[in-house]
């Protein structure tokens, strides 16, 4: 079945650029998501890109989408305490009616200052 | 989370009582999610609605049951509370979206202890 799999724990000195990788099976999937959680809170969108984009950029994120591989990569530049989060990797294919996102467990970011 | 709220935030209770956990949304999207989120296993759906009285299952329904009687509200039960339902529960919304992209708003979730 579908599959997303992220590295589990990543860290980074404070002001270095932090890169979150992400690998997935599903070839028909039509958008990729990253998604942030800090402690004790929900998950809130970070940014998402279509699967006909490969590189989409937002301030000090860049999202890279490389489709023939199946790898997403999420690179924070400039990375700050407040970087410090759980990052979670998600992709949704258009099966169907199908709105469901598969997800990975997600990566943990230490910023160490 | 702005335009949603889940309720309680926390709750303690014994195995085999039931607990009911509601999700409410002041942003009239059209569907509606309930996610369980564990150690070692990331997210993982419980059931999800597409519509008022429109409910399907997600990958982890045994246990659970869902009912959406009006589209601000998505209520989450558990008939007889176990051990193993011990989580944090998130409430997602998203409504059709011009792009499709399907982007989840989620809530803040609810940890359930049972004990």
């Amino acid at each position: 079945g579908e599959d997303v799999e992220q590295s589990l724990f990543l860290s980074v000195r404070e002001g270095d650029s932090s890169v979150i990788n992400c690998t997935y099976t599903d070839s028909s999937s039509t958008y990729l998501y990253w998604y942030k959680q800090e402690p004790g809170a929900g998950l809130q969108l970070l940014t998402y890109i279509f699967s006909n984009m490969d590189m989409k950029q937002d301030q000090r994120l860049t999202v890279l989408l490389n489709k023939k591989d199946k790898h997403l990569s999420l690179r924070i530049a400039d990375t700050q305490t407040g970087d410090s989060a759980i990052y979670f990797c998600a992709e949704r294919n258009n099966a169907g009616n199908n709105r469901k996102l598969i997800w990975g467990l997600g990566t943990s970011l230490a910023v160490n200052p | 989370d702005a335009g949603i709220t889940q309720s309680p935030r926390h709750k303690v209770t014994e195995t085999g009582t039931p607990v009911t956990l509601r999700c409410h949304q002041t942003e009239n999207h059209r569907y509606m999610y309930w996610y369980r989120q564990d150690p070692g296993h990331g997210l993982r759906l419980i059931h999800y609605s597409y519509g008022v009285k429109d409910t399907d299952k997600g990958e982890v329904s045994d246990g659970y049951s869902v009912s959406r009687s009006k589209t601000e509200d998505f209520l989450l039960t558990l008939e007889s509370a176990t051990s193993s339902q011990t989580s944090v529960y998130f409430c997602a919304i998203s409504g059709s979206g011009v792009s499709g992209a399907n982007v989840l708003t989620f809530g803040a979730g609810s940890r359930l202890t049972v004990l």
